[in-house]
């Protein structure tokens, strides 16, 4: 199966520094999803970007599909940002709605 | 507001026991599923549900049932059979034809 990899595991930032969360997958997918999961558990859907370049606020992302990978920038971090951030890719072909999900990033963000 | 609603919040259970965890959306969607998330890891595929009356197992679903009666609901029986069921549970939906998928708030079930 589809194997996803983020990077870095632990991040640890000043309020007001920027930071860019990697993403690599092993194969080719037709679902990529970014997901904000805060101290509470709620998971957050960032983005769905299976290709291309996208941009919410202070958050934007970026999928390179040829190169198999994705990535998350945070500008101007703030200290709400703080949580997990996943990475979770689709195949083509494989069960519906299996979503494949990185390890996730830990950002905590220091004021 | 449409959304996923998952109760309880928290659950406790003793070893033993059977326990069903409830997922209803108002979203109308007609794909759900089931995600099971342990400390320090990502989320994996319990059961998914596709169309009312039907469902199909994930990656994990030992110890585990679901029953799909009705579009609105998805719930989650976690048996006796599962053997470390203390987890985050989190069920999440998507329309047809789209991709992303939404979640639920979760529900934490500790079995002593």
């Amino acid at each position: 199966g589809i194997q996803v990899e983020q990077s870095p595991p632990d991040l640890i930032l000043q309020e007001g520094a920027n930071s860019t969360l990697r993403c690599n997958f092993s194969d080719s997918v037709n679902n990529l999803q970014w997901f904000h999961q805060n101290p509470w558990g709620q998971l957050i859907n960032l983005f769905y970007i299976p290709s291309g370049t996208k941009q919410n606020g202070r958050l934007s992302a970026t999928t390179v599909a040829t190169e198999r990978y994705s990535l998350l920038y945070i500008s101007s971090s703030q200290t709400t940002d703080s949580g997990v951030y996943f990475c979770a890719v689709e195949g083509y072909g494989g069960s519906q709605g299996n979503l494949i999900f990185g390890k996730g990033t830990k950002l905590s963000v220091k004021p | 507001d449409g959304g996923i609603t998952q109760s309880p919040k928290y659950l406790f259970r003793k070893e033993g026991q059977n326990v069903t965890l409830s997922c209803e959306q108002n979203l109308n969607h007609d794909a759900m599923y089931w995600y099971r998330q342990d400390p320090g890891q990502g989320l994996r595929l319990i059961y998914y549900s596709q169309i009312v009356n039907d469902f199909q197992k994930g990656d994990i679903a030992e110890g585990y049932s679901v029953s799909r009666e009705k579009k609105e609901s998805f719930p989650l029986t976690v048996t006796s059979a599962q053997k470390n069921p203390t987890a985050f549970y989190l069920c999440a939906s998507r329309g047809t034809g789209v991709l992303a998928l939404h979640f639920g708030n979760g529900t934490r079930l500790t079995v002593t």
